[in-house]
């Protein structure tokens, strides 16, 4: 049972216009999401993250909106360039009291295509 | 420069052989986690240690044994008892305190073909 969920498998977007991923999850225990782009055998590269407490976080280019009572975030992307075709993961985890996180939970992915 | 390291890139072993996947990292991070990633999947997390000398299983860790004797390391044994063994392994950590505690940052991977 998948409790991160990335419904579309690849996405096609225009250079210069705003791409949006979309991640919904089934936890309500989470409370901490990530996204992570990946390029084929490489490891996945930290792009922003935010916590529960919060519903959007800006980092230049890449804006994550957290909508807790739908279980729901999403990545924009503005303006799209060519360097940021590859593979876009959603992560979530619970911060435990401890101090840390017992592991991300990861969606399947969506593949972004940048078209010139 | 500060990272984590993965060797090697690609490994191949006959099928009940177990294999160990090396991980060090150099962030003074104190979690370090182990994942697979199969084609078209996300990421399963295998193992995680939040403290040096303790370990926790993860998600599929059939098959699988870690150790955590130093904090900057973390090597993965995949056992002859795991049934699918080929897959993208990727290692990863973190902070447990902090700014930042919950972002992971991940390895380079090792690539491993049993055939």
């Amino acid at each position: 049972d998948q409790q991160v969920k990335q419904n579309s498998p690849s996405l096609s977007v225009q250079e210069g216009r705003i791409s949006i991923l979309n991640c919904d999850y089934t936890n309500s225990m989470f409370d901490y999401f990530l996204w992570y782009k990946k390029y084929p055998a490489e490891g996945p590269t930290f792009l922003i993250s935010i916590s529960s407490i919060k519903d959007k976080n800006e980092d230049g280019r890449f804006t994550v909106f957290l909508n807790k009572s739908a279980k729901h975030l999403s990545l924009h992307i503005v303006p799209s360039q060519p360097g940021d075709s590859a593979v876009y993961f959603c992560a979530a985890s619970i911060i435990n009291s401890g101090g840390g996180a017992d592991g991300l939970t990861f969606g399947k992915g969506t593949h972004l295509i940048i078209q010139p | 420069d500060g990272g984590i390291t993965q060797s090697p890139k690609y490994l191949f072993r006959k099928e009940g052989q177990n294999v160990t996947l090396s991980c060090e990292q150099n962030l003074n991070h104190d979690a370090m986690y182990w994942y697979r990633q199969d084609p078209g999947q996300g990421l399963r997390l295998i193992y995680y240690s939040q403290i040096v000398n303790d370990f926790q299983k993860g998600d599929i860790a059939e098959g699988y044994s870690v150790s955590r004797e130093k904090k900057e390391s973390f090597p993965l044994t995949v056992t002859s008892a795991q049934k699918n063994p080929t897959a993208f392994y990727l290692c990863a950590s973190s902070l447990r305190k902090g700014q930042g505690i919950g972002e992971q940052y991940f390895g380079p991977g090792t690539r491993l073909t049993v055939t």
